[in-house]
């Protein structure tokens, strides 16, 4: 199974700041029809995930412009600029490239 | 308005049988794979499988697979997950999903 490592596990930043997270894949996430599907979910406490990256850097409907997503192969991003109230909570990649599909173990955003 | 519904999930006891549903409006369900998630008390998310359009093709996470069955009736915009043979680690909320969107999931337990 693919392996994808979150780094770091949590991060503590004041609204405002910038924030990124790491996700490293074990195999090439490139599928043979040239895209990589790789995903990027918010979970706030009590609610299910939501969408906000996919395939690498296409932020879903109504996601806003301060989220960024980058990388290619085994090597992904996620950018939060300007990080506000509304970002706290955990933060997961996933992949879709390889069977079985797999989720990262998380990054928990919180406040300093 | 994209909606989905999970039920189905109860306390079960190791060995026995549970049918989790999904049912879903706001969108042309018999067009769209479909997926189940589902989440651990020790709040991790794991990919179980996915079904095709029509519902002839399927995939799964070997940690699951031979034990669930994932199902759709498409007349009825409905999604299934049989399980069978659970075990204390099948202890989790099941969330379906379609792409971006995510029911509010439902809550198995496995305990005796």
């Amino acid at each position: 199974d693919v392996v994808l490592t979150q780094t770091p596990v949590s991060l503590s930043v004041t609204l405002g700041d910038q924030a990124s997270i790491s996700c490293r894949s074990s195999q090439s996430l490139e599928y043979s029809d040239g895209y990589t599907y790789l995903e990027w979910y918010l979970q706030k406490p009590g609610q299910s995930p939501q969408l906000l990256i996919y395939e690498v850097s296409n932020r879903f409907s109504g996601v806003p412009d301060r989220f960024i997503g980058s990388g290619s192969g085994t090597d992904f991003t996620l950018k939060i600029s300007r990080v506000e109230p509304e970002d706290l909570g955990v933060y997961y990649c996933f992949q879709a490239t390889h069977d079985p599909n797999t989720f990262g173990a998380g990054t928990k955003l919180e406040l300093k | 308005e994209v909606q989905l519904v999970e039920s189905g999930g109860s306390l079960v006891q190791p060995g026995g049988s549970l049918k989790l549903s999904c049912v879903a409006s706001g969108f042309t369900f018999s067009n769209y794979w479909m997926d189940w998630v589902r989440q651990t008390p020790g709040k991790s998310l794991e990919w179980i499988g996915e079904i095709n359009t029509d519902g002839s093709k399927t995939n799964y996470a070997p940690s699951i697979k031979d034990r669930f069955t994932i199902s759709r009736d498409n007349a009825k915009s409905t999604l299934y997950l049989q399980m069978s043979n659970v075990k204390s680690d099948d202890t989790a909320i099941y969330y379906c999903l379609q792409f971006a969107y995510w029911g509010q999931g439902t809550l198995v337990t496995v305990s005796s």
